[in-house]
């Protein structure tokens, strides 16, 4: 499944299937990238994150892909399972201040 | 590694009370940590941001007087709500970022407020 995130807050997969979550981001200026996993009541966790002189990183089930000509960013969640159902949030670091921009989050419901 | 915490993870209290919370880093040194406010199903908002031994800034429209930011040591940031009203109620949370210059900041559980 796919989400074109800010237009679909949800995303409903199948369990054992990919998930596509996306993220456009607002500043071209930004230089690093992280999605966070928020399950409800709990602070974010870090998911992985990504240098804007990389275009892919790899981690455990996860992927993120990174397109800085549309400013756009995809975290690729590979056998979605149940434990994965969560708000996923991308963050922009904007350059030089350490300070983040959040976006709204997509919201990943995993479908037994 | 890179563990946050904050306590207390859920409060209740009267109008017109403050309430501190407190943010600590609990296996690294954090030049900087971060405070934000999450409304129910919306995204993080960043209110200040607190360096170690220096007054904290704060965003745009978070009132400094209201929300009093303290970071005394590289591992404890506080956050005391002064005279908290209904719409202060809400979810707020910590962040820490290392010493080291890395960008990656690591995020406490948050603390769940309501004022009655």
């Amino acid at each position: 499944g796919e989400s074109v995130g800010l237009h679909l807050p949800t995303l409903s997969v199948q369990e054992g299937d990919n998930s596509i979550i996306n993220c456009a981001y607002s500043n071209s200026a930004s230089d690093y990238f992280i999605w966070y996993k928020q399950e409800s009541g709990k602070g974010p966790q870090f998911i992985i994150d990504i240098r804007s002189n990389m275009d892919k990183r790899q981690g455990q089930r996860v992927t993120v892909l990174l397109n800085k000509t549309v400013k756009h960013l995809s975290l690729q969640i590979a056998a979605t399972q149940p434990g994965d159902s969560a708000v996923y949030f991308c963050a922009e670091n904007m350059k030089g201040t350490y300070k983040y921009i959040f976006g709204t989050g997509t919201r990943l419901k995993v479908l037994a | 590694g890179a563990v946050v915490s904050q306590h207390p993870s859920r409060v209740i209290c009267k109008s017109g009370t403050s309430v501190k919370i407190e943010c600590r880093s609990l296996d690294f040194q954090a030049t900087t940590m971060f405070w934000y406010r999450q409304f129910p199903k919306k995204s993080l908002m960043l209110m200040a941001t607190s360096n170690e031994g220096s007054k904290a800034t704060y965003e745009q429209g978070v009132e400094k007087d209201k929300f009093l930011i303290n970071h005394a040591s590289l591992t404890l940031s506080t956050l005391t709500v002064t005279s908290a009203h209904p719409e202060d109620s809400s979810f707020y949370i910590c962040s820490a970022r290392g010493t080291s210059g890395q960008e990656t900041q690591y995020f406490g559980p948050g603390t769940r407020l309501l004022v009655l």
